[in-house]
Parts: C-alpha cells; structure tokens; sequence
C-alpha cells in the first residue's frame, strides 16, 4: 500500500525567509508524487510534480521540490516565502504499480509572518 | 490546463435530505474521476473512484447505497448523498487525472441541519 507522511502539522517562518515543507512516502513501485495548496474553503491548486527525470521539480509561485530515492522524500521549498503563501499544504503520491489513486498526507499548515 | 468545474459550491440541507454533487472535466476527457472528503483540519480521504460507464469502486467504509455515484458520460461524475444526516457535513472535493497530473474541482461545503 502507498502512504505519505508530512511529520508537520505546522510551520513557521517569517516572510523573506526560506521555508520548507517535509513529505516523505512509501510505495512498492516507482511513484508519480504532486504538492498541492489549499486555501480556506476552496479546493486544491496543483504547484508541481515528480514523474521522471530530473530530481529538482521547479513549480507555480517560486516553490520547488527535490526528488530524494534513498531517503524517499520529495520536500517542498520556496528560497524567499510571501505572506500570501499561507495556506494548507498537500503532499501526494501515486504508485505506479498500484492504480491510479492519489494517497494524500495530512497536510502541512504553513504561516508566514510579516 | 486540465479544469475540473464542481458545483454547488455550498449547500445546505435538512436532515433526511438527498443532495447531488455534480463535477465536469471542461476540456479533457476524465474516464476516471475520484472523489474526497476532508473533514475540518484533516487530510483528503478517498471515498471512490468513479469509473466512466461502469460501478464505482467504493473504498472500504464508505456506504455505497448512501453515497451513489454515477459516471454517466467522459466529462460528468455525480455524488449523490443520499438521506443526509448531520455527521455527513462535510467538504467533499473531486479529481480527474489529465496528462500526468490530477486536476481537482474547488469543492462542495455540505451542511446537513
């Protein structure tokens, strides 16, 4: 069975400061892995994506997530954070080997002060 | 890109009640599309997938005769909650899979009273 784990319930930084967001996963196959944000009330806005190729996915807004096998993590960052990127944070995967279902973390809030 | 119109965004409805959320692929063809509920700062939990002129496939737990899902055409999926009772509030958000990726409707705030 697929499973993601995002350890965070909550992260902190301040605005201008760099931030990252920790997921890791679990799959028996080769996995497809997403991030998604969500905003109060409203659904899910996809950032970017790890299919194949190279371990660095840069996505929407500044952020990107480095593809890491040995230490099966896909951890999302942004170099600068905005106030505006506030919001709930979705990791995600697919195991190729086992559907096409998409198995979500818990979800990472992240606040970013001025 | 890939859009996945969901509607009602909201709605409110009486105990007892029958409600249908409907999500449509605008400008891709979903032959599957899948369906979540989240609870107030909670995950995503899949309920089902939806698969275009055929059953869904319920995940285990989830009351096939109480949430009725139907896939009738490659750009509709509907879930119907049917006989609403309070502990069915809920946000309930669909997805399609297009070119690698998935698309998610902007979701359904369901209130039973």
């Amino acid at each position: 069975a697929q499973s993601v784990a995002q350890p965070e319930d909550q992260v902190n930084v301040a605005e201008g400061n760099p931030l990252t967001v920790k997921c890791t996963y679990s799959v028996s196959g080769n996995p497809y892995l997403f991030w998604y944000v969500q905003y109060p009330n409203r659904g899910l806005q996809f950032l970017l994506k790890y299919i194949t190729g190279d371990n660095l996915v840069k996505g929407s807004y500044g952020f990107e997530a480095e593809f890491n096998k040995s230490q099966t993590s896909f951890h999302l960052k942004k170099p600068s954070a905005l106030v505006s990127d506030s919001a709930l944070y979705f990791c995600a995967v697919r195991d190729m080997g086992a559907g096409n279902m998409l198995t979500f973390g818990g979800g990472t809030r992240l606040m970013v002060k001025p | 890109g890939a859009v996945v119109s969901q509607h009602p965004s909201w709605v409110i409805c009486k105990s007892g009640t029958s409600v249908k959320i409907e999500c449509r692929s605008l400008d891709f063809q979903a032959t599957t599309m899948f369906w979540y509920r989240q609870f107030p700062k909670q995950s995503l939990m899949l309920m089902a997938t939806s698969n275009e002129g055929s059953k869904a496939t319920y995940e285990q737990g989830v009351e096939k005769d109480k949430f009725l899902i139907n896939h009738a055409s490659l750009t509709l999926s509907t879930l119907t909650v049917t006989s609403a009772h309070p502990e069915d509030s809920s946000f309930y958000i669909c997805g399609g899979e297009a070119n690698y990726g998935y698309t998610f409707g902007s979701g359904t705030r369901l209130t039973v009273v």
